[in-house]
């Protein structure tokens, strides 16, 4: 079974403020995904990686894949307000017959920016 | 619109009754997803779909799951004799199954059930 560990579950920083979570996995994933929730709605994606190594620029966002593809990072600058949500990280394997993009999420981050 | 639609997007049962839920997929996208999401917690795969079959049901917890999707579009899932731990939000999402964009999933909003 694939696990990913993501870190931290909760977090709370007020506006302007940088913040970087962590999702982790001792499998090796072919692609990683980035969700963001907000309540009552169903995740939206903000990026996908799938070369290790891989560097993503989202204006204030930045995503990382991991050189091995085993973990991945996410980094906001200066958070704002509108930030605020549950972020999920999510990865797809192609082994075991599973090359249809068959989505492992973590536990979610939910993200209080306070203004 | 162009995007996943859900409905209901809340559904309230009594222990032991039977429950639909229905997935309109993005048109043109050949798999389709449902995963069970716990409140605070990120989605659970439960099955998956390529056009009209059904390739991979290892996510459902139980034989009181079941999905269809009997043309490769309208998807539904159903619950026979809900029980409390059913309680979760159920979210469906499609792809286009081809090539890198078989990773990027679209969901649709959810939907609730409450089992009482």
């Amino acid at each position: 079974t694939q696990l990913l560990e993501q870190s931290p579950q909760f977090l709370s920083i007020q506006e302007g403020e940088n913040l970087t979570v962590y999702c982790n996995s001792s499998s090796v994933f072919s692609s990683l995904q980035w969700y963001r929730q907000e309540p009552g709605e169903g995740p939206v994606l903000l990026v996908t990686v799938v070369t290790g190594g891989e560097v993503k620029k989202l204006k204030r966002l930045t995503f990382q894949f991991g050189d091995a593809r085993k973990d991945s990072s996410l980094h906001i600058t200066a958070a704002q307000p509108g930030d605020t949500g549950l972020y999920l990280c999510a990865g797809a394997s192609d082994a075991g017959g599973t090359s249809y993009g068959k989505l492992t999420f973590g536990q979610g981050t939910i993200l209080t920016v306070h203004p | 619109g162009a995007g996943v639609s859900q409905s209901p997007r809340y559904k309230v049962a009594k222990r032991g009754q039977d429950v639909a839920l229905r997935c309109d997929p993005i048109s043109g996208h050949v798999s389709l997803f449902w995963y069970q999401q716990a409140l605070g917690q990120g989605p659970e795969f439960l099955t998956y779909f390529q056009n009209e079959a059904q390739l991979d049901k290892s996510g459902l917890p139980s034989d009181r799951f079941f999905a269809e999707r009997p043309e490769g579009s309208v998807s539904t899932l159903k619950i026979q004799r809900t029980q409390q731990e059913d309680s979760a939000v159920y979210l469906c999402a499609s792809s286009l199954g081809t090539g890198r964009d078989r990773y990027e999933q679209y969901f649709g909003p959810g939907t609730r059930l409450t089992v009482t």
